[in-house]
């Protein structure tokens, strides 16, 4: 069965520096997609960026990027330059599509981010 | 571009009444739609989905139901609420089940308080 699992339950940084939030998963499947969201704290979240695991490059978008260590089982989070409004719950998420339940986005449980100035 | 819209922002309702909470999506013919459940401070967990009107597959079983009785809309409801109903609800929508198009994007969500 596919699981994702977030270590760090809270971080908090200091404004306009790098922090990386880490991530672990399973599945059986050789073809799966990793996926970043944010949750604001009014509860919105919102998608940042995503990993497919054909892909050897790791992902960027804008300020954020991927550190992708597939033989690891590993798709870490890594903002630059934080800023105040980067504070929130960061989600880890796959999803795979050999599996029956390829439908289903299974999540982490979540790492809060504080940026202090 | 695409919009999601999901009624009510919130809800306060009594243990034992019904409930019916909705999504509509605007700017995508036939997305994927889902509908996601969050306890406070926890994970989300996907409920349903559907890929077409009138066709909608059950993930998790929490005495709830969901209906698309649209292209448009998905609608999720119950004839009893309980406690464990209470927490944040999101609805979801990706475009096609490719590779490419399978990323899930989010509605603003509903608070739901069961007393």
């Amino acid at each position: 069965a596919q699981k994702v699992t977030q270590t760090q339950t809270s971080i908090s940084v200091m404004e306009k520096t790098t922090v990386t939030m880490d991530c672990v998963y399973e599945t059986r499947d050789s073809s799966y997609f990793l996926f970043w969201y944010k949750q604001t704290a009014s509860g919105e979240i919102v998608f940042l960026i995503r990993q497919d695991s054909y892909k050897k490059e790791n992902a960027t978008e804008g300020h954020y990027s991927l550190n992708f260590q597939k033989p690891k089982s590993s798709i870490g989070l890594i903002i630059t330059a934080t800023q105040i409004e980067d504070s929130a719950v960061y989600f880890c998420a796959m999803r795979d599509l050999a599996s029956s339940s390829f439908s289903k986005l299974v999540f982490g449980q979540g790492t809060s981010l504080s940026v202090v100035p | 571009a695409q919009t999601i819209h999901q009624w009510p922002v919130a809800e306060i309702k009594a243990v034992g009444s019904p409930l019916s909470l909705g999504c509509t999506i605007k700017g995508k013919s036939s997305p994927n739609l889902y509908w996601y459940w969050q306890a406070t401070g926890g994970t989300l967990q996907q409920l349903f989905y559907s890929i077409t009107v009138g066709q909608v597959e059950s993930v998790v079983q929490l005495n709830l139901s969901a209906s698309r009785p649209k292209d448009d809309q998905f609608i999720l409801s119950t004839e009893k609420l309980l406690l464990s109903h209470s927490g944040f609800y999101l609805c979801a929508w990706s475009l096609d089940w490719g590779a490419s198009q399978n990323t899930l994007y989010f509605g603003a969500g509903t608070r739901l308080s069961v007393l």
